[in-house]
Formats: structure tokens, C-alpha cells, sequence
């Protein structure tokens, strides 16, 4: 069965600092999607990054890159430069069903990030 | 702003009850999904449809009901609540399945006392 794993709960980064939020994940779908998400306190979903199965190269939006190591099974965030209003939960997401209208997205656990002044 | 809105923002209601949450998807976007965040089962997808047509079904409790409309909107039933239906219920919307990001309206706030 599909899952993701977010083994740390909660982490503290010191600001301007790069930060690593982890995640691993389990399919036996050869097509899938990988997605990363942060949930602020105020509570909204913001979508941040994403990386198909099939894309050579890392995904990277901004300050925000996907390490994407497809033979580990991890597709973990990197934030450059960390900030004060990256203070947030952070969600690793992974689309199951393939390039079909048909799919679903299951979300791991989540890691709270709060950055140190 | 994500351009998916949802109605009500919160709902207090009581066990037993039944209640409709609302939302309008982007402009554009075909795709509807529902999802249930609370704090012991984290965030889970409950269903998806896709130009009217369900498509998609994952953790969706059978007192749950869900339809989207021909000018796509959707609406998620929720009946027979319970003390555990307690939970913050968002509404994504994508342009084509999930190929593409998902984007989230700001959530609906369920307690049900």
C-alpha cells in the first residue's frame, strides 16, 4: 500500500539557516507525483513544490528544492535561507493513480518547522 | 489567495445533525476534492470528482455524501454527525486529476458539541 513518512515531529532552525524536512515514501505505482505542502497557523494549505516520478531533475521553486532520490525512496524539502514566516507544518504528499483524472493524494504526518530569530 | 472558496468558514452544530459544506473551485478547474484534517487521523482524502462525476473515493465515512454540480461547484454532506466528525474539512481544486498541483480553499471549521 502507498504511504509517506515524516519521521520528524517537530524541528527549530536558526533564521537564514538551510533546512531539511524529510520524507520517504512506498508505492509499486511506476507513475506518480510527488508534492510538498505548508499549513501555517492561520490554518490554509499553500502548495509549494512538486516532482513527477519521471523528472530527471530535482524540482526547485524559489527557495524551496525537492531532493528527489527515486532508488531511496525519498523526496525530501530543502528551504534555502530560512525565514521567520517559514514557522509553519510542512505536509509530503504523493499522488497515487497515474496521469489520470482518477487520482487521490495521501499525506504523511508532518513536520513542524519553527525558525529561531 | 488560492482562488477555491468555502462556505461556511465555521459550523457549530450539535451531535446528531445534519450539515452541507460548500465550494466553488477555481475558474477553469474540473477537478473537486474533499478532505477531512483533524488531530488524530491527520489529513485524509476523502473523495474526488471530476466534471461532475465521482472519480475518486478514499477514507469517506458512509454518512458522508458528496455531489458536485454542472457549474462545478461542490457540496460535501455530512449527516448523523458525531463528536469525532469534529475536524477542519477543506476543498481542493485541480485543473486536470492531480497531474498538476491541488489548490486548497481556506477550510471549513466543524465542531460538533
Amino acid at each position: 500500500a502507498q504511504k509517506i513518512t515524516q519521521t520528524q515531529p517537530g524541528m527549530f532552525v536558526q533564521e537564514k539557516e538551510a533546512v531539511t524536512l524529510d520524507c520517504t515514501y512506498d508505492t509499486s505505482d511506476q507513475s506518480y507525483g510527488l508534492f510538498w505542502y505548508k499549513q501555517p497557523s492561520s490554518g490554509e494549505m499553500i502548495f509549494l513544490i512538486y516532482q513527477g516520478s519521471y523528472d530527471e531533475q530535482n524540482a526547485t521553486e524559489g527557495r524551496y528544492s525537492l531532493n528527489f532520490q527515486k532508488a531511496r525512496k525519498s523526496a525530501n524539502l530543502v528551504i534555502s535561507a530560512s525565514q521567520l514566516g517559514d514557522s509553519a507544518m510542512y505536509f509530503c504528499a504523493m499522488r497515487e493513480g497515474g496521469y489520470s483524472s482518477a487520482s487521490k493524494i495521501i499525506f504523511g504526518s508532518g513536520t513542524r518547522l519553527s525558525i529561531r530569530p | 489567495d488560492s482562488g477555491v472558496t468555502q462556505t461556511p468558514k465555521h459550523l457549530i452544530t450539535a451531535t446528531g445533525q445534519r450539515v452541507t459544506l460548500r465550494c466553488s473551485p477555481r475558474s477553469g478547474d474540473l477537478s473537486v476534492y474533499w478532505y477531512q484534517q483533524s488531530l488524530d487521523q491527520g489529513l485524509q482524502f476523502l473523495i474526488q470528482y471530476y466534471n461532475g462525476e465521482e472519480r475518486a473515493k478514499g477514507n469517506i465515512l458512509e454518512r458522508f455524501s458528496a455531489q458536485q454540480f454542472p457549474d462545478l461547484h461542490s457540496e460535501l454532506n455530512l449527516s448523523s454527525l458525531e463528536l469525532g466528525d469534529s475536524a477542519l474539512y477543506f476543498c481542493a481544486s485541480s485543473a486536470r486529476g492531480s497531474i498538476h498541483e491541488q489548490f486548497f480553499g481556506p477550510g471549513t471549521r466543524l465542531t460538533v458539541l
